[in-house]
This record gives structure tokens, C-alpha cells and sequence, in this order.
């Protein structure tokens, strides 16, 4: 079975901390994403990764950045944590392309900013 | 813009009959079409993954694919109160083979 982790299940930041989230996989997948989810707006993709040390936006990427030196593990980071960024924040990973571009979630990092 | 649509609920259904959520998606050139179960507070679980037209089977949960009119659909038989949650409907990017679009969800409510 796909096993997605992240690092956090509930988080508490203050205004202006530097926030990081960790997402690892275990099962070789080439992508991996950096969802939110919020009521009523439905998952909004942040950032994704397609390859080691490659990344491309999302649909809303502002304030938020993310790292993958490393094919299991994708981080994301917000530089300075606005209220605005308190979200359900979802990471997932999938094989790759074609049919099999079946997306896998880890369990969620909620995280609320002060 | 591309888009997925789902009607939000809440759909209720009453225990042991068929629950019918319904996706109808923009991208016509779309290939690959998926429904994730999402319990409140939870991350989304993959339940189906549909990529022909017609119907595919597993289990109690039927998932049915009409590219032609741009829909597609879930059957779930014998609805259980487990079953009660939000269904999560998605469709494949075409311009990014890797990215997918998810609906806002149907919340469906199984009563006992």
C-alpha cells in the first residue's frame, strides 16, 4: 500500500514565523502535491512536483515556496505565516502520467496561524 | 478554465439503498476520472478509478463513465452509515498528464 506521511498533524504558528511541512512517500512516486483545503473552496492546489529539484505553481502559490532534494520527500514552506494561511493542508503523490496518475493523501497537517 | 462539477448536498439516502452522486466535468480531451471518499477531518481516500466509458465494479460501489456527454457517476449499493461523508469527484489535466482537478464534493448522508 501507498504510504504518505507528514510531519504534523496539528500545528500552531504565530504571525511571521517561517513554517515548514514535511510530506514523505515510500512508494517510488515520481509526483508529489501541496494541496489546502478550505469549506466551501474545495482543494486548491498550491505546488507541484514532477522530477528531484523540480517544481511548477499551482493555482495559488503566492506566499508559499517548497523544496524536493530528495524523490520521497517534498516540503513545503510558507516564509511568513499569515493568518490567511490557516488551513487543512493536504500533501499527496502519485506514480506518474498517463494511467497512473492516481493521486494518494497523506493524513493532513491543520494548521492554525495566530 | 476547466472545471468539475458535483452538486453539494447534502444527498440523503436511506440505509440499504442505492446512493447516486453524479460529476460532470469541461475537459473534453480528459482521460483519466477518479472518486475519493472523504470522512469529515480527514484527508480524501481513492475509492475508483474509471479511464474507459461504461461501468466498473468493485464491490458495493459502481463507478460509470460517459465521455461522450462529459459525465460521470457513482453507485453505491446497500448504503451503509459508514458511507456517510463527502465524495470527492476528479478528473484528469490533459495539459498535465500529472494534475488533476477535484470537485468541491457531494456530502452524502446515509439515514438509518
Amino acid at each position: 500500500d501507498v504510504k504518505v506521511t507528514q510531519s504534523s498533524r496539528y500545528l500552531v504558528k504565530r504571525t511571521g514565523e517561517k513554517v515548514f511541512l514535511e510530506c514523505v512517500q515510500d512508494m517510488d512516486h515520481e509526483n508529489m502535491f501541496w494541496y489546502r483545503q478550505d469549506p466551501g473552496l474545495g482543494l486548491r492546489l498550491i505546488y507541484f512536483s514532477y522530477d528531484v529539484k523540480m517544481k511548477e505553481k499551482g493555482d495559488i502559490p503566492e506566499g508559499y515556496s517548497v523544496s524536493r532534494e530528495k524523490k520521497e520527500r517534498f516540503s513545503l514552506i510558507l516564509e511568513s505565516a499569515s493568518t490567511n494561511q490557516t488551513s487543512m493542508y493536504l500533501c499527496a503523490s502519485s506514480l506518474g502520467g498517463g494511467n497512473h496518475n492516481e493521486q494518494f493523501f497523506g493524513p493532513g497537517t491543520r494548521l492554525t496561524v495566530l | 478554465q476547466k472545471e468539475v462539477e458535483q452538486n453539494s448536498g447534502p444527498l440523503s439516502v436511506p440505509e440499504g439503498a442505492i446512493a447516486s452522486l453524479n460529476c460532470t466535468y469541461s475537459d473534453r480531451v480528459s482521460q483519466s476520472f477518479f472518486w475519493y471518499r472523504q470522512y469529515s477531518g480527514k484527508s480524501p481516500e481513492l475509492i475508483m478509478s474509471i479511464y474507459s466509458n461504461g461501468d466498473k465494479e468493485d464491490g458495493r460501489f459502481t463507478a460509470q463513465l460517459n465521455k461522450a456527454s462529459q459525465y460521470v457517476s457513482l453507485l453505491i449499493r446497500d448504503s451503509q452509515p459508514s458511507d456517510s461523508a463527502t465524495y470527492l469527484c476528479a478528473v484528469s489535466e490533459y495539459s498535465s498528464a500529472s494534475k488533476i482537478i477535484f470537485g468541491s464534493g457531494t456530502r452524502l448522508s446515509i439515514r438509518p
